[in-house]
């Protein structure tokens, strides 16, 4: 079944700790993004990719790096530079990125900062 | 810049229960509109959509109509079930949006989310 895989489910982390949240999607699809969900509030984009090699800052990328050196993989750094890190990840990707491709979405990672 | 607004939850129901979840939305051009559903440890499954004036989109027992003349995207459903318990999203996606690097992407804006609780 194609879809879009994310890990760990949880993971915890020490202040000062860079962390790497996994994302694979087999679905072929050019496009990736990155978004943060915080309790009562919506989603928010950190990071999206339209193809390979390239990725651009969404709203609020200060503290976080990406890489897309392969088509199905999308990495997200949460780095010591992010001052409020604990929330919950969620990775997507869409056929392209333009308008009219629906996104989707995978399980999530919740990341606890200790 | 473009933004939704849904009704504040947490919303509570009895099962078989009618329910209406409002979302207004601020945004220039012709977006298309989205609900969102997410059920509890999961990511974000898509209910339904419309892409254009007086479209209704419609799943699961789930309806919203795109309501242009007064920027809504209001989700209906006249009996609930236990298993709708879940937070649903109302978000938008502009025609064409450039990024901060000049690109431009289908970007979605999403509301805040509204809680569904339902009981049997």
């Amino acid at each position: 079944d194609g879809g879009i895989t994310q890990s760990p489910k949880y993971l915890f982390r020490k202040e000062g700790q860079n962390v790497t949240l996994s994302c694979e999607q087999n679905l072929n699809h050019d496009a990736m993004y990155w978004y943060r969900q915080d309790p009562g509030q919506g989603l928010r984009l950190i990071y999206y990719s339209q193809i390979v090699n390239d990725f651009q800052k969404g709203d609020i990328a200060e503290g976080y790096s990406v890489s897309r050196e392969k088509k199905e993989s999308f990495p997200l750094t949460v780095t010591s530079a992010q001052k409020n890190p604990t929330a919950f990840y969620l990775c997507a990707s869409s056929k392209s990125a333009l308008t009219w491709n629906e996104q989707f979405f995978g399980p999530g990672t919740r990341l606890t900062v200790l | 810049g473009d933004s939704v607004t849904q009704m504040e939850g947490p919303v509570t129901l009895s099962e078989e229960a009618c329910l209406t979840i409002n979302c207004t939305y601020t945004a220039t051009g012709y977006p298309s509109l989205f609900w969102y559903v997410q059920y509890p440890g999961e990511g974000l499954q898509l209910l339904l959509k419309a892409t254009k004036a007086d479209d209704k989109g419609s799943n699961k027992g789930f309806e919203a109509t795109y309501r242009k003349e007064t920027t809504s995207f209001h989700l209906e459903k006249g009996s609930v079930q236990v298993s709708d318990s879940a937070v649903y999203f109302c978000a938008l996606r502009q025609t064409t949006y450039t990024g901060k690097s000049g690109t431009s992407y289908g970007k979605l804006t999403f509301g805040q989310g509204t809680i569904l609780t339902v009981h049997p």
